[in-house]
């Protein structure tokens, strides 16, 4: 089945206390994506990637990393993480071949952040 | 700065009414546009797409929009609603196709 996973699905951490959300997707796309989610603000782009050892900055980067060394992986990693970092966040990809293709997002990761 | 904006934060239709819910854009050229779903504890699910060509997009699940340049708005709608749409839709735009931004959501609720 094509798909895109998260993990975990809920974590709560402690300020300052380095963590990683994996982002795994099975149909060889190009494209990777990372979303927070906060009430009454939508989902705005953390950081996105156009293929391995390519990443760029979305709209929302501060406080994240990502890296990109193998095709179908892109953690989302947080190194001193804060309460404003309390979101959820999603994982998507897609397909860069052709026309713009539709963005397969994964379930979610609900981060606490203590 | 660029932004997408929908102007209504919650909507209440009754079953089988028509739906309309309204996105406006600013960014210079015409940017990719989408609408998304997001049925509760769920991830999103693409509805439509517009990135050229009829401005009057059909998607999935009997939803419709129209692009109007003149008014830099893409609106999403639906002759007649059922229980089942009741969900969170977001509209997004991509300026160049990499970079994704959306709406602050519409919260649509369907009484019977």
């Amino acid at each position: 089945e094509a798909q895109v996973t998260q993990n975990p699905r809920y974590l709560i951490t402690v300020t300052g206390k380095k963590l990683t959300v994996t982002c795994s997707q099975n149909m060889n796309h190009e494209y990777m994506s990372w979303y927070r989610q906060d009430p009454g603000l939508g989902l705005r782009q953390i950081y996105y990637s156009m293929n391995v050892e390519v990443t760029d900055k979305g709209d929302v980067p501060e406080g994240y990393k990502v890296s990109r060394k193998e095709k179908r992986n892109f953690p989302l990693i947080l190194e001193s993480p804060s309460p404003n970092q309390t979101s959820l966040y999603f994982c998507a990809s897609r397909n860069l071949a052709g026309s713009l293709n539709e963005q397969f997002f994964g379930p979610g990761t609900r981060l606490t952040v203590l | 700065a660029q932004s997408v904006t929908q102007p209504d934060i919650h909507i209440t239709v009754s079953e089988g009414a028509s739906l309309e819910l309204r996105c406006n854009y600013s960014y210079g050229a015409t940017p990719y546009l989408f609408w998304y779903v997001q049925s509760p504890g769920q991830g999103l699910q693409l509805l439509l797409k517009y990135f050229s060509g009829d401005t009057l997009v059909q998607g999935i699940k009997g939803f419709e929009a129209e692009f109007k340049r003149s008014q830099s708005s893409f609106n999403l709608r639906k002759p007649s609603v059922h229980w089942s749409d009741a969900a969170e839709y977001f509209c997004a735009v991509a300026p160049t196709g990499n970079q994704f931004y959306f709406g602050t959501g519409t919260s649509l609720t369907v009484i019977p």
